[in-house]
């Protein structure tokens, strides 16, 4: 039963379009999520987090959207570049981030020059 | 700051045997978690440590044990090693059980 979904294992965008990745959750006591880059042979790279307080979270050009109603978040990076290929983990924890976290399967994204 | 690291980064063993990895958090960070990662299940959480004890426990076989030491430092064991056993290990270390956390470079287990 995986409770973290990425549906989409890879996705390409042209350098300086947005990328839009997605993740959706069945646990209702998830309340705190994540995501993560991943480099080949290299460990995962926090990214950016949200709490379930709030429905939209910015740094820079990653954006982190959380529709509760429809346990579906996404991360959106505009302008992409291709230093962002990587494969991206969405992560989910409850009780604030004090459970462990669930991880989806990762997507991998290419940044096309 | 020196990132987390993990000993061996890469180990060769074969089925029946045990191994030992190792995990240096980051100084100050006092909660170590460890990972499996694999091509078909992704990312999936083995143990949480915190000041020495467990904290959280996935849903792995009680062939896969943990421990943290007083400077934070942490291993894994893996009894009786089988070919489903070949991944990625991941440590993360945070400065709490409700912080960020921090990966370290991984551990590739390939079991023969």
């Amino acid at each position: 039963d995986q409770q973290v979904k990425q549906n989409s294992p890879s996705l390409s965008v042209q350098e300086g379009r947005i990328s839009i990745l997605n993740c959706d959750y069945t646990n209702s006591m998830f309340d705190y999520f994540l995501w993560y880059k991943k480099y080949p042979a290299e460990g995962p790279t926090f990214l950016i987090s949200i709490s379930s307080i709030k429905d939209k979270n910015e740094d820079g050009r990653f954006t982190v959207f959380l529709n509760k109603s429809a346990k579906h978040l996404s991360l959106h990076i505009v302008p992409s570049q291709p230093g962002d290929s990587a494969v991206y983990f969405c992560a989910a924890s409850a009780q604030g981030g004090s459970e462990k976290l669930v991880f989806g399967k990762g997507t991998k994204l290419t940044v096309n020059p | 700051k020196a990132g987390v690291t993990q000993t061996p980064r890469y180990l060769i063993k074969t089925r029946g045997q045990q191994v030992t990895l190792s995990c240096s958090p980051i100084s100050g960070h006092r909660s170590v978690s460890w990972y499996q990662q694999t091509p078909g299940q992704g990312l999936q959480f083995l143990f949480e440590y915190f000041s020495e004890t467990q904290r959280n426990k996935g849903n792995f076989p009680g062939r896969f044990s943990g421990r943290q030491f007083s400077n934070s430092r942490s291993e894994m064991n893996v009894s009786t090693l089988e070919l489903g056993d070949s991944a990625l290990y991941l440590c993360a270390s945070s400065l709490g059980l409700m912080e960020t956390q921090y990966f370290g470079p991984g551990t590739r287990l390939l079991v023969l």
